[in-house]
Parts: structure tokens; C-alpha cells; sequence
């Protein structure tokens, strides 16, 4: 079954808007981080965030690891926010730890 | 200090070539992994590595191969490429497999094949 699910899929705000992406996942991912990749495809690590709650910025971030779900705040959004957001949890694969992630929220900011 | 560097950038291969991508680890870290990007998908697992020893391999067909050199910089190899291979591989470093200390990816390899 699917083990990240991200949603919305795809956001439109107008710049000053605030949003909110949220992302399920399984009992057999941990360790979750989000990622911001940028129109160039650079995957930025924004927070890693197995549970509780941290902030940065205009950005913050929660996970309810008993609920199994991860919330990604974004505030006074910028154009320069726009791109696609994933949320990634690692898993075990023998000895490896894998990053299995969602399949993404394209987000769009207007000016 | 540098990031995650990956080279080539892009490339242009024909179906049934060979390719072969290369990254260069933040210094310190001894775990290199890659992932496949397909247009409009989330990254998918390929392979990790870690002091030089393969640790894990995602779903991916033995055309898909990889190695890390004692500097810690590692190679993906693809044989027999296929139309379906067009994708944006990413390599990502950190300290240890474990993923405490979490991931950084390079800026990718945009692989078309025609």
C-alpha cells in the first residue's frame, strides 16, 4: 500500500497567503523530513522532524507521529515559495535506510 | 565548503547506449545514495552505499549497477538504456546510513533518452 501520501497535489495561493500541506503515512516509516525542489530540481531538506513541532521563518512544520501524519505551515507565502513540496520518511531495506517519499504538492505562488 | 556535486548536468543518450553518472559526497560524509526521478513522481530509491559496500537496492532492474571509491564518491551505471530511463537522478550524501543526520542531495543529473 501506499506508505507517504501527500496532499493537496497542486496549490494555487496569491502572494501574502498562508497554507497548509499535509502528508500521511504507514507505521513503517520514520524519521520524516520535507523537502522544497526548486524549478532547477535542487531537493532542499527544509526540516527534519520525526515529531513535535519546529520552525524557521516564514515556515514551520508538525508531525503527530501517534496519528501518523506531518503538517508543513506555510505563511505570508513569496513567489519565491512556489515549487513542489515533498514529504519523505526513511524506512529499513536490509541494512540501508531508504528516504521513500510522497508523490509531492506543486505549489504555485501568484504575485 | 561544497555541496553535493553531480555531473553531467544533463545528457542525451540513445536507446540501448550505456551511461554512466558520477557524485562527488560532502566532505565527511560516507554514505552516498540514488535516487530516479520521473517527471511529475516523488524520487525513488536506487541504491545506497556506505564505506564502499552496497547497503541497499530499491526495485530496479541489474541494468542499473553503482559503485563508491575509497574517496567516497560514488558512479550509477545504466546499461541498455530504455526510453523509460529518462528521468532526473539524484545523489544524495550524509554522515551515516542511519539518516539521523538526514539527507542532502545534489542539484541532478537530467538524463533524456531518444
Amino acid at each position: 500500500g501506499i506508505q507517504v501520501e501527500q496532499s493537496p497535489p497542486d496549490l494555487i495561493l496569491q502572494e501574502g497567503a498562508n497554507s497548509t500541506l499535509r502528508c500521511n503515512f504507514s507505521d513503517s516509516v520514520n524519521n520524516l523530513q520535507w523537502f522544497h525542489q526548486n524549478p532547477w530540481g535542487q531537493l532542499i531538506n527544509l526540516f527534519y522532524i520525526p515529531s513535535g513541532t519546529k520552525q524557521n521563518g516564514r515556515l514551520s512544520a508538525t508531525t503527530v507521529a501517534t496519528e501518523r501524519y506531518s503538517l508543513l505551515y506555510i505563511s505570508s507565502s513569496q513567489t519565491t515559495d512556489s515549487g513542489v513540496y515533498f514529504c519523505a520518511g526513511a524506512i529499513s531495506s536490509g541494512s540501508a535506510r531508504q528516504l521513500t517519499f510522497g508523490s509531492g504538492t506543486q505549489l504555485t505562488v501568484l504575485p | 565548503d561544497a555541496g553535493v556535486t553531480q555531473s553531467p548536468t544533463h545528457l542525451i543518450k540513445t536507446r540501448g547506449q550505456h551511461v554512466t553518472l558520477r557524485c562527488s559526497p560532502i566532505s565527511g560524509h560516507k554514505s552516498v545514495s540514488w535516487y530516479q526521478q520521473v517527471l511529475g513522481q516523488g524520487p525513488q530509491f536506487i541504491f545506497q552505499y556506505y564505506e564502499k559496500e552496497e547497503r541497499g537496492r530499491g526495485n530496479f532492474p541489474d541494468r542499473f549497477s553503482a559503485r563508491q571509491f575509497p574517496n567516497y564518491s560514488s558512479e550509477l551505471n545504466v546499461n541498455a538504456l530504455l526510453l523509460g530511463d529518462s528521468a532526473l537522478y539524484l545523489c544524495a550524501s550524509s554522515l551515516e546510513p542511519q539518516l539521523f543526520y538526514g539527507y542532502t542531495f545534489g542539484s541532478g543529473t537530467r538524463l533524456t533518452v531518444v
